[in-house]
């Protein structure tokens, strides 16, 4: 079974702090997503990584950098959290193998940003 | 740009019921579409992807249809049970590529016993 973990289900942060969240898979999958996750708004795209070191925006990328040193690990960072990155905030993965691209998710992380 | 939509946004039927979710996509040059569930608080789990090439896709009590020439696709629910109550969302491709996925807003579904 593909696993998909986040390093927190909860996390209460101030304004303007740095926040880290970390994103691991363990089914070397080439692809890996950060996603929010707003009433009303749905599932929006942060960000997309299609390899190591690779990156791309995704249609809310504003106030947030991604990192991927290792395959398996994506981290998404907020440089200096704001009230209105208060979330869930939900990381995803796929494999290109088999052309397949079913995404896989982790639990989500509840991050309140006050 | 691919524009995905559920309706209803949600629904409430009594258990023992069979019922249909509908999820429509405005691009229909779609390589596969993918159904979700997802409880309160938690993260999304992956019922169903149907690849372009089939017209039906089942697991268990759920089977998933999709009209590419439509637009459409369906996930039904054979049977509903309270413990199937949750949110269902679709995930189609989104325009211009395989990897990145556009979401529908959800139907919230509620089974009553």
């Amino acid at each position: 079974d593909v696993k998909v973990t986040q390093s927190s289900r909860y996390l209460v942060k101030r304004t303007g702090e740095k926040v880290f969240l970390e994103c691991v898979q363990d089914m070397d999958h080439e692809n890996m997503f950060w996603y929010r996750q707003d009433p009303g708004l749905g599932l929006r795209l942060i960000y997309f990584s299609y390899d190591v070191k690779m990156k791309e925006k995704g249609d809310i990328p504003e106030g947030y950098s991604v990192s991927r040193e290792k395959k398996e690990r994506f981290s998404l960072i907020l440089e200096s959290a704001s009230t209105n990155q208060t979330s869930m905030y939900l990381c995803a993965s796929s494999s290109v193998r088999g052309r397949s691209y079913e995404q896989y998710f982790g639990p989500g992380t509840r991050l309140t940003v006050t | 740009k691919q524009e995905v939509t559920q309706i209803p946004a949600a629904l409430s039927v009594p258990e023992g019921e069979n019922l249909v979710l509908n999820c429509s996509f405005t691009d229909s040059a779609i390589y596969n579409l993918q159904w979700f569930r997802q409880d309160p608080g938690k993260g999304l789990t992956s019922l169903l992807l149907i690849q372009s090439s089939q017209r039906e896709q089942t697991s268990g009590r759920l089977n998933a249809s999709l009209d590419k020439s439509s637009g459409r696709s369906t996930l039904y629910i054979a049977a509903s049970q309270p413990g199937d109550s949750a949110t269902y969302l679709c995930a189609a491709p989104s325009s211009g590529g395989y990897q990145k996925v556009t979401f529908g807003t959800g139907t919230k579904l509620q089974v009553i016993p």
